[in-house]
């Protein structure tokens, strides 16, 4: 059981460039998240898909777009990176949204100059 | 939306004194989740707190959820080095998506 995996671990962008950041869960959790966390910020909320077939937008949308594979994949895309996205990403999973514990990946720390 | 508040933003303590974290929504919670956060690391679940009053324990961490379901805290006792981390709260409403509190910050000084 790996529980949430997340690659790349780290990444460099200029700006401009595009670029998909990959998470995976083998736990059949319906619902998984997208956050991003920024010093003294905490974790907010970027989309979150609550079950296979379904995304939504949380907290800070904008510059992203997501895919919902399958029940298992769950990918970020930045179509147009910009630096005020340097951030550290973490992909989370759950077995019901808002009912039970999140399980984290690892985060990805991405980086545009 | 829904409005949280965590606080303090950080503490310092030195080890074996006792530690409070404070959690605060502006809307009646369906239930709150406690994460701890090491540095460098990625949370990790600690606790869910469901019914109004309720409080419950792990080891040195008391978790106490308000009566009315509107705040949370954190309680460690004679906090040790491996205490280190960032402490957040996660609030769910009717709407079941988690908002989280910016955490606090333990500093543990041996």
């Amino acid at each position: 059981n790996a529980g949430v995996t997340q690659t790349p671990k780290f990444q460099v962008l200029k700006t401009g460039q595009s670029m998909t950041l990959q998470c995976a869960q083998d736990m059949n959790h319906n619902s998984m998240y997208w956050y991003r966390q920024d010093p003294g910020m905490g974790l907010r909320l970027i989309y979150y898909s609550a079950s296979e077939g379904t995304t939504d937008k949380g907290e800070v949308p904008n510059g992203y777009n997501v895919s919902r594979l399958n029940k298992r994949e769950f990918s970020l895309r930045l179509e147009s990176a910009a630096p005020s996205q340097t951030s550290v990403y973490f992909c989370a999973s759950t077995r019901r949204a808002g009912r039970n514990e999140q399980y984290f990946g690892p985060g990805t720390r991405l980086t545009v100059t | 939306g829904q409005q949280v508040m965590q606080i303090p933003q950080y503490q310092h303590v030195q080890e074996g004194e006792d530690f409070t974290t404070y959690c605060n929504s502006s809307t009646t919670l369906s239930n709150i989740q406690w994460y701890k956060q090491r540095p460098g690391g990625h949370p990790v679940f600690l606790i869910q707190l469901v019914k109004s009053g309720e409080v419950k324990k792990q080891k040195r961490l008391t978790f106490q959820f308000g009566e009315a379901k509107k705040n949370s805290s954190l309680h460690i006792t004679a906090t040790q080095t491996t205490d280190v981390g960032t402490y957040f709260c996660a609030l769910s409403g009717g709407s079941y998506i988690p908002t989280f509190g910016r955490g606090t910050s333990l500093i543990v000084h041996p």
